[in-house]
């Protein structure tokens, strides 16, 4: 049964900082890994996917890595500010996706 | 395109009530899923459609648990004689393709308490 960490639960950091959010899981077999961002009480916004033939995403300050033989993918947050915060979470892609718990960011001026 | 719309945004429910819920996908999305998600925990998988065709269900949609596509367009999920424990907040995606190598897209979901 496939199983997804994520570490840490939650981080908070001065503004400006780079981040490095981690994503285990137990199981390579899977077709892709996407990465979400949700604010409280609120859906999640889809902000990177990667093909499992794909090493690494990049949109904006964001970078995703993706290393399915060691069962780990990163969130790299470029120069971090208070609109970044909010719980991050990934997922990996079977026929269906199964999620991490999240890291809960706070970002503070 | 406007996004994946569910409905209610919200929903107040005494206990051993029935509800439901209601997803629109993105338009031309052949695959809706559902989830359900609580507090500090990620999303939980609860079923998935292909166009009208229920593919799979988890094992945490019970008897009472019951969803459809008719027509392979919106969906909807029903909770009879809702529990406490059925409080969450319950997501829906949509996706293009057959596969899973497209994005899915979430709507805001519709939030459960139950009292």
């Amino acid at each position: 049964k496939q199983e997804v960490t994520q570490i840490p639960a939650a981080l908070s950091v001065p503004e400006g900082e780079n981040l490095v959010l981690n994503c285990s899981f137990t199981d390579s077999a899977i077709y892709n890994l996407q990465w979400f961002r949700q604010d409280p009480g609120k859906g999640l916004t889809s902000l990177l996917l990667i093909q499992s033939s794909q090493r690494e995403q990049t949109s904006g300050r964001l970078n995703a890595s993706l290393d399915k033989s060691s069962g780990r993918s990163t969130l790299y947050i470029a120069a971090s500010q208070p609109g970044d915060s909010a719980t991050y979470l990934c997922a990996v892609i079977e026929d269906k996706l199964i999620f991490g718990t999240g890291t809960r960011l706070q970002v503070f001026p | 395109d406007t996004g994946v719309s569910q409905d209610p945004r919200h929903k107040i429910t005494k206990r051993g009530q029935n509800v439901t819920f209601r997803c629109d996908p993105i338009s031309e999305h052949n695959r809706l899923y559902w989830y359900r998600q609580t507090l500090g925990q990620g999303p939980e998988f609860l079923t998935y459609f292909q166009n009208e065709a229920q593919l799979e269900k988890s094992r945490l949609l019970s008897d009472r648990f019951s969803a459809e596509r008719p027509k392979g367009s919106f969906s909807t999920l029903e909770i009879q004689r809702t529990e406490q424990g059925d409080s969450a907040m319950y997501l829906c995606a949509s996706s293009l393709d057959a596969g899973v190598r497209e994005k899915l897209f979430f709507g805001s979901g519709t939030q459960l308490s139950v009292l």
